[in-house]
């Protein structure tokens, strides 16, 4: 399966500032997708990115807030904009492979 | 769209005892059915899963069972060790199609006592 490595582990940022959230693989996949783990909470989608055009949204979660890029195959950024305390939560990526989806390892984030 | 019911929310059991978790699904379109678990720290691992075109699939320890009748699959852990302790989420999707997301279950905090 995919090996995702995901930046950074964790962070405490300031309330209106950004975050921007890397995630690499190690292999080239279609489509990466971006979730959302609220503490103690489930993993809800917040988007679809696929190289070479717009994320798609989940509803609930706008693009001026969630910014994504996906420059190739392997890549992908998910910035968290003019953060609120309601942001802390843990952000994933993950793909498609093969033998399933894989995780990466999380970014924590807590907003001050 | 997809709707994924998952249950109980807490499962406690002794060692040696074996763990059943639950879930349902909405879209009868979904094809495929991972279980993951989730440590303290960590992102969700991959444990097992199955696909729409098969009942059962066991790994050892571990078992999954497809109704796509009654659109329902559920998780069974034989044995329990106290390594098994941690969070466990099912998840549906569409695999293989643009539609193919992962939703997730709400999960289950499964402690296994010693």
């Amino acid at each position: 399966s995919a090996v995702i490595s995901q930046k950074p582990s964790r962070d405490i940022c300031q309330r209106g500032t950004s975050l921007t959230i890397q995630c690499q693989v190690d292999s080239q996949v279609t489509m990466m997708f971006w979730y959302r783990q609220q503490p103690g909470q489930s993993l809800t989608l917040i988007a679809t990115a696929n190289q070479g055009s717009e994320a798609t949204y989940e509803s609930g979660f706008v693009i001026d807030k969630f910014p994504i890029s996906r420059p190739n195959l392997t890549f992908s950024t998910l910035t968290v904009s003019n953060m609120s305390p309601e942001d802390s939560s843990i952000y994933l990526c993950s793909v498609e492979g093969l033998y399933g989806y894989t995780f990466g390892s999380g970014t924590r984030l807590t907003v001050v | 769209g997809e709707n994924v019911e998952q249950h109980p929310s807490t499962l406690s059991v002794q060692e040696g005892d074996s763990a059943v978790i639950k879930c349902t699904y909405s879209d009868s379109a979904s094809n495929y059915f991972p279980w993951y678990k989730q440590e303290l720290g960590k992102g969700p691992q991959l444990i097992i899963d199955i696909r729409s075109n098969v009942g059962e699939k066991k790994d050892q320890r571990i078992a999954v069972t497809l109704n796509k009748t009654a659109k329902h699959f559920s998780l069974h852990i034989t044995e329990t060790q106290p390594e098994d302790s941690a969070v466990y989420f099912c998840a549906a999707s569409r695999s293989g199609t643009s539609y193919g997301k992962l939703t997730f279950g709400q999960g289950t905090i499964l402690t296994v006592h010693p």
